[in-house]
């Protein structure tokens, strides 16, 4: 199984609502991604995730939260959303770098659109 | 800084012409780069890398780039286009500042092939 998938596929929440983003993968691979995508533009790193354990966070609104269950499991909690935060929400995994060396591609899912209205 | 530049925010080519888009590096230390594919409304595709080793590397669907320390360029090619290769191309490179790095993105590169 060589796939990244997430779900849901399209989500649409008003400013007031709490929703969740699921990822999951199984291919082995103990760094997972985030990231957030707007139209025509390049993905933009949200947090990172090594062995379950949060290793990056690009100084994201506390407004989004993430959560790694276990070795397969990536979610993003989202709650009192911002219509700015409207875009596609990407996960990604990949096996781990060793310390600064290392250059195992990363795999993406296809994306969660979110419209916040 | 590490960064990537991609020059031309879109390439024109005619099916079963050669295609190039181009991509220049700037990093400290090893560059490890990336070439990915994002067709409309999913996510990226893998295509291809360079980590060490020859600097000419084949990927899938054909595609092929070639890495050029001198003039810090990681040009993706393909010998002839097709149609369905339309897409947008990303070039990245591997943030090596931290443990885990993540990739840096160049802005992208829309490629669009007529028949």
């Amino acid at each position: 199984d060589t796939e990244v998938t997430q779900t849901p596929k399209h989500l649409v929440m008003g400013m007031t609502n709490k929703k969740s983003l699921k990822c999951e993968q199984h291919m082995g691979h103990r760094a997972m991604y985030w990231y957030k995508q707007k139209a025509k533009k390049p993905p933009e790193l949200m947090f990172v995730y090594s062995y379950e354990k949060l290793s990056i966070n690009e100084s994201v609104p506390s407004r989004f939260s993430p959560e790694c269950p276990n070795s397969s499991l990536l979610n993003l909690h989202l709650h009192a959303l911002q219509p700015e935060d409207s875009a596609l929400y990407l996960c990604a995994s990949s096996h781990l770098d060793m310390g600064l060396a290392g250059g195992n591609e990363q795999f993406f899912g296809p994306g969660t659109r979110l419209t916040v209205l | 800084a590490q960064s990537v530049a991609q020059p031309e925010d879109q390439v024109n080519v005619a099916e079963g012409n050669p295609l190039t888009v181009k991509c220049t590096y700037s990093v400290s230390g090893n560059p490890y780069l990336f070439w990915y594919v994002q067709y409309p409304n999913r996510g990226l595709q893998f295509l291809l890398k360079y980590i060490t080793g020859d600097n000419l590397v084949k990927g899938s669907y054909g595609f092929e780039a070639e890495f050029n320390k001198s003039q810090t360029s990681f040009h993706l090619k393909k010998p002839s286009a097709l149609v369905s290769d339309s897409a947008l191309y990303f070039c990245a490179v591997r943030d090596s500042r931290r443990s885990q790095g993540n990739l840096i993105f160049g802005k992208g590169t829309k490629l669009s092939v007529k028949p």
